[in-house]
């Protein structure tokens, strides 16, 4: 069966602007999961969706924001980009619980680089 | 969600078996054991994952002590492939529960 699946893969934008990140989760996976990777933080989780509801939230400023639409596809937006916003940009889903939590399939990844 | 704690790299010949540490001292009991890992500017990649017995898959084996309170990740046959950081994770399988990476521990599997 298909993947997660990111897009797009690379994006460059300017500083101030905005951005929105696209995530398809596994056919059937209601959990979508958004995640940044720097060097410097390691992988730090910024929320969960789960039935087009937020249900978990990391601990990012409000410029970070995301939502589920009812296929199950999510969206992440970053508004007022910092030069500190460049990262790898990653979406996991999983499947629905209360069947159980069973961990993660990530995607490979949206490479943000703000200049 | 309870912490770990894994060196920070290891080695190894390729063709033998890797086996990557890991404690969870705090670990409660209805929280799973997870390994995930990562090569290079790729998405984590899902290992295998226990509770309290052994799990063997494909990939790995997966030992756990009877305390829980440390797991050994196992790669019985090393490949220059499996260079990569290897992340063990405690969760739990409640609503709000999440995955929450550490620093990882680098294996570097060496010709």
């Amino acid at each position: 069966k298909a993947g997660v699946t990111q897009t797009p893969r690379y994006l460059i934008k300017t500083r101030g602007q905005q951005v929105t990140l696209s995530c398809s989760p596994i056919s059937g996976h209601r959990s979508v999961s958004w995640y940044q990777q720097t060097p410097g933080q390691g992988l730090q989780f910024l929320f969960e969706y789960f039935s087009e509801t937020q249900r978990n939230k990391g601990n990012f400023p409000g410029r970070f924001s995301g939502r589920q639409f009812s296929n199950s596809r999510s969206e992440m937006n970053v508004s007022t980009l910092e030069l500190g916003d460049s990262a790898l940009y990653l979406c996991a889903s999983s499947s629905a619980r209360p069947e159980g939590f069973y961990g993660y399939t990530f995607g490979s990844g949206t490479r943000l680089t703000v200049v | 969600d309870a912490k770990t704690t894994q060196p920070p790299s290891m080695d190894c010949a390729e063709g033998r078996a890797a086996n990557l540490p890991c404690n969870h001292s705090t670990i409660s009991g209805n929280e799973y054991v997870y390994w995930y890992r990562q090569i290079h500017s790729q998405g984590p990649q899902y290992i295998i994952h226990g509770l309290k017995n052994n799990e063997t898959n494909e990939m790995a084996s997966l030992i756990i002590t009877e305390d829980r309170k440390s797991s050994t990740l196992i790669l019985p046959h090393a490949t220059l492939r499996d260079t990569a950081v290897y992340y063990c994770i405690v969760s739990g399988t409640g609503a709000n529960s999440k995955l929450t990476f550490g620093k990882g521990i680098t294996l570097s599997v060496r010709p």
